[in-house]
């Protein structure tokens, strides 16, 4: 099974609100990511974590901030975004995070984020 | 210079065409390649990873070559379900993280 499950699927949200997205893996993958993806871009990285700690921040704003519960969950909480945040948020996972051509990265089906 | 290159196209191609999609990348530390498939709307999936020696799955074959810092993707007898966006992936290079540069995609739009 290689699945990545995200919730919700959709999120329209006000420039104040406070909400937050999630996304959960079961195939014991240590590794685990959130890109942003812009229509008709690649997804962008934000934040990696590896082993339930916090390895690479891409100079993400700090409206966006990551969680990891434990090695199956990864939230990401938003607060005071602006309308030029709506985007795909797209949740991956890995077996290690040691980029390997055999530890690849599965991707969730995302949520599509409308801020207003 | 972007860091992975590709054509954007869109390539348009009839049923039943060969069609072949290129990439160069800037980092020779890099050591991991790959290419994904994203559907409109869709999550990227990984469609196969690329070996030095190359590599098939069926009607797609993978290239890589070290020298020329350059990936290929061959598809023979397109199928209209191929459609979808193609994307070079390759890893920065350093070893210890699994941060993944992406190149900017290749459409494919397979015709009747």
């Amino acid at each position: 099974d290689t699945e990545v499950t995200q919730t919700p699927k959709h999120l329209v949200m006000g420039m104040t609100n406070k909400k937050s997205l999630k996304c959960e893996q079961h195939m014991g993958h240590r590794a685990m990511y959130w890109y942003k993806q812009k229509a008709k871009k690649p997804p962008e990285l934000m934040f990696v974590y590896s082993y339930e700690k916090l390895s690479i921040n891409e100079s993400v704003p700090s409206r966006f901030s990551p969680e990891c519960p434990n090695s199956s969950l990864l939230n990401l909480h938003l607060h005071a975004l602006q309308p030029e945040d709506s985007a795909l948020y797209l949740c991956a996972s890995s077996y290690s995070g040691r980029a390997s051509s055999t530890d690849t990265q599965y991707f969730g089906p995302g949520t599509r984020l409308t801020v207003l | 210079r972007k860091e992975v290159e590709q054509d954007p196209g869109p390539f348009n191609v009839p049923e039943g065409a060969t069609v072949a999609f290129n990439c160069t990348y800037s980092n020779s530390a890099s050591q991991s390649f790959f290419w994904y498939r994203q559907d409109c709307r869709k999550e990227p999936k990984l469609l196969m990873s690329v070996y030095s020696s190359g590599n098939e799955d069926g009607r797609f074959t993978a290239q890589l070559n070290r020298a020329s810092q350059y990936i290929s993707l061959l598809i023979r007898d397109s199928k209209l379900s191929d459609s979808a966006t193609y994307l070079c992936v390759v890893d920065e290079g350093s070893g210890n993280t699994g941060k993944l540069i992406f190149g900017q995609g290749t459409t494919l739009q397979v015709k009747p």
